[in-house]
This record gives C-alpha cells, sequence and structure tokens, in this order.
C-alpha cells in the first residue's frame, strides 16, 4: 500500500486566490511526481523533482504554479492565482529512480468557485 | 512523442464474464516500462501490473497483461469478472532507466461489474 500523504485532501479556493497542497513522498523515494486529474479523470503531468532539483515541468506549470520538494520538508504544489479550470484532483507520486513503478497519494481535490 | 491509447473509455460487464481493456501504446524508447494503475473512487490510484519484458505474461490479483512489442500493445484481462473490479483503469508508458521518468497515462476506462 502506498505510504504517499497528501494534505489537505480538499481545498476550495476563489478565482485569483492562491491554492497550496503538500506532499510527502514514501520514504527513502527520492523522485516526485505531480499529475492533475480533470474531470474527464485524464491524467496530466505537472512537474517532477529529484530530490531538491526540478527534472522537468510543463509550460503551464512553469508561468502559473510554483512547486518545490526542500529537504526535511514536505513538497508542496501553488498555484498562484487559481482559476475555474484549475479545478481538478492533484495527485501526487514517488518512486525510486526515474521511469519505475510510481506510488500515489489519494490526492488533493481543488475546487474553483 | 509518447502516448497511450486506450480505446474504450467505459466496458460495462457482468459478473463472471471475462474482462479485457485495451491498450496500445507509441514511444521513443527502446525499452519501455508499461503499467496498469487501477483506481477506486476516494482511494488514490494503485499499481496493478507492470511489465518491461517482451512476450512474458505478468499477473496480479487475477489480471494478467502480456507486452507484445510488435503489436505497441500492453491488454489487460481477467477470465472472470467481480463485482469488486468496478473501477478506473488507466494504462501508462514510462522510459526505463530514463532519468525523467513521468509515467504516460492513456485516458482511463471505466469498468462496471453487474450482477
Amino acid at each position: 500500500n502506498s505510504k504517499v500523504i497528501q494534505t489537505p485532501r480538499y481545498l476550495v479556493k476563489g478565482q485569483g486566490q492562491k491554492a497550496k497542497m503538500r506532499c510527502i513522498p514514501e520514504k527513502g523515494h527520492p523522485v516526485v511526481f505531480w499529475y492533475q486529474q480533470n474531470k474527464n479523470n485524464e491524467f496530466k503531468f505537472l512537474i517532477n523533482f529529484q530530490n531538491q532539483e526540478v527534472l522537468q515541468q510543463i509550460d503551464m506549470t512553469e508561468k502559473r504554479f510554483s512547486a518545490e520538494c526542500p529537504s526535511n520538508s514536505p513538497c508542496s504544489l501553488e498555484i498562484q492565482s487559481s482559476e475555474a479550470g484549475d479545478s481538478a484532483l492533484y495527485l501526487c507520486a514517488s518512486s525510486l529512480a526515474g521511469g519505475e513503478e510510481q506510488y500515489f497519494g489519494p490526492g488533493t481535490r481543488l475546487t474553483v468557485l | 512523442g509518447d502516448s497511450v491509447t486506450q480505446t474504450e473509455g467505459l466496458v460495462t460487464l457482468t459478473e463472471g464474464l471475462p474482462v479485457m481493456l485495451n491498450c496500445t501504446y507509441q514511444t521513443i524508447y527502446s525499452n519501455p516500462f508499461l503499467f496498469w494503475y487501477v483506481h477506486y473512487l476516494n482511494e488514490s490510484p494503485r499499481l496493478l501490473l507492470k511489465s518491461s519484458t517482451d512476450n512474458k505474461r505478468t499477473e496480479h490479483q487475477g489480471f494478467h497483461a502480456t507486452l507484445h512489442k510488435s503489436s505497441s500493445s500492453f491488454h489487460l484481462q481477467k477470465s472472470s469478472a467481480q463485482l469488486s473490479d468496478s473501477a478506473l483503469y488507466y494504462c501508462a508508458l514510462s522510459g526505463r532507466g530514463s532519468a525523467l521518468g513521468r509515467l504516460h497515462f492513456g485516458a482511463g476506462t471505466q469498468l462496471i461489474v453487474i450482477p
């Protein structure tokens, strides 16, 4: 069973507000991923880290999101100015190495009113 | 680029009938890693099966799949559906050993098993 922890489970924000969510990866997993699962249940990759370094991120994440994985602290994903289209389930996953299986947390469900 | 295609968005089956969910892929990786994840409502997506070995059947919890590189396929099968199998199923791809390691997901197949 996955031991990835995500908080909060639910988040409600108004348009233009910041929305921040956190993830504690499985112990010993240096690689962390963020995905967005939209209302059609489609997964979109957002960003990934190896230890504290960003490996890859999509254009949207680069412009409107900020994310970090500091050592000895939870990873975080923050939307700087929430839009209605950001309403989705945000899933964090971790793995031992790039390309290996990923273990997912339960997600943070964001609703932007 | 890399992509995964799941042709069925919704599969509805009667309990006891066989399950087959289709998955095909395109990839730049010579040694791709294919996965099936199952996602129950309000739970974490959970790994069901994985394989990077051509033509080798992999099994777990009654489900099985065989990676066929010649046809770029990794179909999920089960001989007899159970009510508890109702969930979202995702086929996913990564490049084994890829430093980037992100998963490329298919659109998902909602499986509904009815009595």
